[in-house]
């Protein structure tokens, strides 16, 4: 069964940092490129960040390019995000999700087909 | 950046009834890359539909995608009460890698 847990999550302090991670099991970890994906409480979903199956490429959002680093631990089965120079607008649930390519008949599609539960960031002085 | 908006915002509607929500971007998408979501209070999105019109692994049939272009639709053929959430799409493309639309709350009447 493939599972994503994230964990990392708290209180901060405007301007301070924090580094969530994510354990995944249950599929081949290291074939999979991998996201992280946030909600304000009663808002949308933002995407945030990408990080390639070999970790050699990455994608940052525009709100958190420069803040934020993806990395991950194909090893230990493990994503990461360094959240730095945090802000309020920042607080929010955040969500490591894998990313799905398949292929068939001459097309690819792609989606993010499991998420983990989610850790929840809260930037507040 | 492709933008993509859903409509309505909130769409109050009986079980049993039909539920059609939509999903237009602003620049044309590959239908090959338009995902929807559904998602329950306290609960992390689940995948619904990819490529547009296909259904993921264990989701029933009673939900289908359509659309090509610009404009994408959900439609939901009899409500069950399990099918009251929120539902977003989303777009896969260069930059950045993924868009999501700000999705369609779907209440009971």
């Amino acid at each position: 069964e493939v599972q994503l847990v994230e964990s990392g999550g708290g209180l901060v302090q405007p301007g301070g940092s924090l580094r969530l991670s994510c354990a995944a099991s249950g599929f081949t970890f290291s074939s999979y490129s991998m996201n992280w994906v946030r909600q304000v409480p009663g808002k949308g979903l933002e995407w945030l960040s990408y990080l390639s199956s070999s970790g050699s490429t990455t994608y940052y959002a525009d709100s958190v390019n420069g803040r934020f680093t993806i990395s991950r631990d194909n090893a230990k089965n493990s994503l990461s995000l360094q959240m730095n120079s945090l802000r309020a607008e920042d607080t929010a649930v955040y969500y490591c999700a894998r990313e799905w390519i398949y292929c068939s008949g001459g097309s690819c599609y792609s989606s993010l087909d499991y998420w983990g539960q989610g850790t929840l960031v809260t930037v507040s002085s | 950046e492709i933008v993509l908006t859903q409509s309505p915002g909130t769409l109050s509607l009986s079980p049993g009834e039909r539920a059609t929500l939509s999903c237009r971007a602003s620049q044309s998408v590959s239908s090959s890359y338009l995902v929807w979501y559904q998602q329950k209070p306290g609960q992390a999105p689940r995948l619904l539909i990819y490529g547009a019109s296909s259904r993921a692994t264990g989701i029933p049939d009673r939900f289908s995608g359509s659309g090509s272009g610009t404009d994408f639709t959900l439609t939901i053929s009899r409500l069950e009460p399990e099918d009251f959430a929120v539902y977003y799409c989303q777009q896969y493309g260069s930059s950045p890698p993924y868009t999501f639309g700000q999705g369609t709350k779907l209440e009971i009447k």
